[in-house]
């Protein structure tokens, strides 16, 4: 069974620009979450999609948006970067049939550095 | 709102030392509680969880009890091993919308020989 993958694996852009970053999520699972995780912190929940619809979100502004693919993978895109996006982002996914039962399970994140 | 309040790190310990790191959560509802692992240069991975007051999850020599009179999911384990260093993020989640997870800000635990 393929784990939740996530490309690319580091990324360095400058202020003002956009990224996109991707996920693959886990054989099986349908519901995708966003996760940012700055330095020395906890992650902070993004967005979740869920059968290709937002399904929550978090405390991120507009410029932070996704897609959820028939295929259930992801992208996350980011626009006019700023310096404070610096961070890890990881991906999660859940199971069909499980949303209610909350595991996610995650990649191993993309590292993005925002100069 | 939700939150996850986690014992701050970091934490040394010698091997075969007794671990406890402690978690406290306020939240609305019923939530569902977690502890993550995050080795060097890796994701998270999950440990264990708990859904509902009483039950106790266990992994890997680790347990947690979920305690609803007291908020509170302490990690323990018995005796730690040089592999166990790594920083760990305990959460809650509750079963509404998008049953997101809320992360405490994690306590880096050091093994040494």
């Amino acid at each position: 069974e393929t784990g939740v993958t996530q490309s690319p694996t580091h990324l360095i852009k400058t202020r003002g620009q956009q990224v996109t970053l991707r996920c693959s999520s886990q054989s099986g699972h349908n519901t995708v979450s966003w996760y940012q995780q700055a330095l020395g912190q906890g992650p902070q929940f993004i967005f979740q999609y869920y059968r290709e619809e937002e399904n929550g979100r978090g405390n991120f502004p507009p410029r932070f948006s996704g897609l959820q693919f028939p295929n259930y993978s992801s992208e996350l895109n980011v626009n006019a970067l700023e310096l404070d996006d610096s961070a890890l982002y990881l991906c999660a996914s859940s199971p069909i049939g499980d949303r209610s039962t909350d595991t996610q399970y995650f990649g191993p994140g993309t590292r993005l550095t925002v100069l | 709102g939700d939150s996850v309040t986690q014992m701050e790190g970091p934490v040394t310990l010698s091997e075969e030392a007794f671990l406890t790191i402690n978690c406290t959560y306020t939240a609305t509802g019923y939530p569902s509680l977690f502890w993550y692992v995050q080795y060097p240069g890796e994701g998270l991975q999950l440990l264990l969880k708990a859904t509902k007051a009483d039950d106790k999850g266990s992994n890997k020599g680790f347990e947690a009890t979920y305690r609803k009179e007291t908020t509170s999911f302490h990690l323990e384990k018995g005796s730690v091993q040089v592999s166990d260093s790594a920083v760990y993020f305990c959460a809650l989640s509750v079963q509404t919308g998008a049953n997101n997870l809320f992360f405490g800000t994690g306590t880096r635990l050091t093994v040494i020989p």
